[in-house]
């Protein structure tokens, strides 16, 4: 079975400091990952994924197989960063998505 | 381009009756995804579509199944309702799959069970 755990339900940072938002993941196998982001008011909407070793919006995250873990890092964080954030995590082969529960992210101006 | 668009937003349903929600992906998208949301389980993957293909099927009851149709749209029914079917339906839609292209989300559709 797949699973994905957020471990912090909400994080408070204050502006400008680092970010890092933990997901850690249950898979035997070789997973697929992705974080998601839903702004106050806005649609779900996809951050990044670990298949693109992209870096968006100043987000990185580094896929860890000996921790299993795809912690989302941002070094200073901006008060727009505001909002929920999920990871998720497909296996191989599937086209089922398995989210975390979220951890919603509070920047203090 | 116009957004995944989800029809109708707010549902009202009593306990033992049936729904139907649709979902119209966007233009050019083959893949349709359904998820339920609620506060304690959060985002849980209900079903794929592809080309009118169900590829994968979340842990779900057979009470919960979905179709979709030749132009993509797809469409989700529950029968026979049940108090903890409250939640918000999402459907998400991508070009080929929701792993390796975008997936876009919907707006959700609100149901309440009575």
């Amino acid at each position: 079975a797949q699973r994905v755990t957020q471990p912090e339900k909400l994080l408070s940072v204050f502006k400008g400091a680092p970010v890092e938002l933990k997901c850690n993941y249950s898979y035997s196998g070789s997973p697929e990952l992705f974080w998601y982001v839903q702004y106050s008011r806005q649609r779900l909407q996809l951050l990044l994924r670990h298949i693109s070793r992209e870096s968006i919006k100043g987000f990185t995250a580094d896929l860890n197989k000996g921790e299993t873990s795809f912690h989302l890092k941002k070094p200073f964080a901006q008060e727009e960063d505001s909002a929920m954030y999920y990871c998720a995590l497909s296996g191989a082969g599937s086209y089922q998505l398995t989210f975390g529960k979220g951890t919603k992210l509070s920047v203090i101006p | 381009k116009a957004g995944v668009t989800q029809t109708p937003r707010y549902l009202i349903k009593t306990r033992g009756q049936q729904v139907t929600l649709s979902c119209s992906p966007i233009s050019g998208h083959r893949s349709v995804s359904w998820y339920q949301q609620t506060p304690g389980q959060g985002l849980q993957f209900l079903f794929e579509y592809f080309s009118e293909t169900q590829r994968n099927k979340g842990n779900f009851p057979g009470r919960f199944s979905g179709r979709q149709f030749s132009n993509s749209r797809s469409e989700m029914n529950v029968s026979t309702l049940e108090l903890g079917d409250s939640a918000l339906y999402l459907c998400a839609s991508s070009l080929g799959t929701p792993i390796t292209d975008t997936q876009y989300f919907g707006p959700g559709t609100r149901l309440t069970v009575l």
